[in-house]
């Protein structure tokens, strides 16, 4: 069965490093997303990503985030300058045609910035 | 900003027993999603509802969406050991790239 594949599974940085969290999305899907979870809290929404351009973003994703979708599989978030409340697990999804149709999330990279 | 509610936080019941979780919103969404979560993973779709008013059905597990988009319950039949995890709702929005809106979850118990 096709999933979302994520890397690394965890990931410890220092404060002030610039990390890059990778997600394979299911091949024919078209829309992929970023999410984030902190401990103990709700799954947030940070960014959705269609036709190779951000469509939505949310208040978290601020000018420290970026997307990119350097070749036709890998679907990457850059952080780039890790702050320690940005420790969380971090969930990349994708829908074959947006969130009025089935969302299938990775298993996730667990972020640790210390 | 839309807020989902879900309740109770916490249910312990013993396995055979039946049970319901709910989803509130004073918001309406376009759908609604519901996930199981184990502990460091990744949410696990469950089901899509769409319509006001539709049940889905998966296995002893049944799914309704409120008449008016704004609520949702998930009711478990003669619930098992196996059932044991954490449910989220997760409501979506109008349009097709728009990020889904979660609630805080029903964390469930089965006891043997």
């Amino acid at each position: 069965e096709p999933e979302v594949t994520q890397t690394p599974s965890h990931q410890v940085t220092q404060m002030g490093q610039e990390v890059i969290l990778r997600c394979v999305p299911i091949s024919n899907h078209l829309y992929f997303y970023w999410y984030r979870q902190i401990l103990g809290q709700k799954v947030e929404f940070l960014v959705s990503f269609y036709n190779n351009e951000i469509s939505e973003k949310s208040e978290i994703f601020d000018d420290q985030f970026s997307v990119e979708r350097p070749d036709g599989s890998n679907f990457t978030l850059k952080i780039r300058s890790t702050k320690l409340e940005d420790s969380a697990m971090y969930f990349c999804a994708s829908s074959r045609q947006g969130v009025h149709t089935e969302a299938f999330f990775g298993q996730g990279t667990r972020l640790t910035v210390v | 900003t839309q807020l989902l509610e879900q309740s109770p936080q916490f249910l312990s019941i013993q396995e055979g027993e039946n049970l319901t979780v709910y989803c509130n919103s004073s918001s309406v969404f376009s759908s609604l999603q519901w996930y199981r979560q184990e502990p460091g993973e990744g949410p696990v779709l469950l089901v899509t509802v769409v319509t006001g008013g539709e049940v889905k059905k998966l296995k002893r597990l049944t799914f309704q969406f409120g008449d008016a988009r704004k609520d949702s319950s998930l009711h478990i039949t003669a619930a098992q050991p196996g059932d044991t995890g954490l449910y989220l709702c997760a409501g979506g929005g109008r349009g097709g790239a728009d990020g889904l809106t979660f609630g805080k979850g029903t964390h469930l118990i089965i006891q043997p």
